[in-house]
């Protein structure tokens, strides 16, 4: 099956820092999002990103479906962006598979 | 509803019970995931609805897993003779494609087994 990895697999940042995060597949894929799970453990929405490029607000993402890999870039960090970013990729199926993610820790 | 909505948020029962957890997918969406996620991983799929069919249920661990999703909209994940190893977070998604699209997950329920 395909597989995700996800580097760093840690981040410590000042506030304020940018920082970029990466996710390889190794299969190609028509799916794919990126999620950041809060300290209180929610799964929350970033983007999805099968392709091209997206921002929302810091934050944006780009996936180059032909080399297999995406980047999500987190501007300006703030201390509420601590927490674990997953990448998550459907290669022609319903399932996603989800890397192992970047634990993120932003210090004030 | 205006998201997914899982209950209970935490369930801590003692080995051999059996715990039922529940799903309350978006309104409308007809794609239904259970994931599971153990401490320090990523979520590991367990099982796929389409509408009330399910699809795919290759990620159960065992047979005493199963779900259900009798009318296309809530579902309900079952454990049976709970084990310590099933001590858990179990996160369900639901989606308004058929076959991925973009997952929406709800809160999560920890199940703790004792």
């Amino acid at each position: 099956g395909i597989q995700v990895e996800q580097s760093p697999p840690d981040l410590i940042l000042q506030e304020g820092a940018n920082s970029t995060l990466r996710c390889n597949f190794s299969d190609s894929v028509n799916n794919l999002q990126w999620f950041h799970q809060n300290p209180w453990g929610q799964l929350i929405n970033l983007f999805y990103i099968p392709s091209g490029t997206k921002q929302n607000g810091r934050l944006s993402a780009t996936t180059v479906a032909t080399e297999r890999y995406s980047l999500l870039y987190i501007s300006s960090s703030q201390t509420t962006d601590s927490g674990v970013y997953f990448c998550a990729v459907s290669s022609g199926t319903y399932k996603y598979i989800f890397g192992t993610g970047t634990r993120l820790k932003v210090l004030a | 509803g205006a998201g997914v909505s899982q209950s209970p948020r935490y369930k801590v029962t003692k080995r051999g019970q059996d715990v039922a957890l529940r799903c309350d997918p978006i309104s409308g969406h007809v794609s239904l995931y259970w994931y599971r996620q153990a401490l320090g991983q990523g979520p590991e799929f367990l099982t796929y609805f389409n509408y009330e069919a399910q699809q795919d249920k290759s990620g159960l661990p065992n047979d005493r897993f199963s779900a259900e999703r009798p009318e296309g909209s809530i579902s309900t994940l079952t454990i049976q003779r709970t084990e310590q190893r099933d001590s858990a977070m179990y996160r369900c998604a639901s989606s308004s494609a058929t076959g991925a699209g973009e997952l929406f997950f709800g809160e999560g329920s920890r199940l703790t087994v004792l």
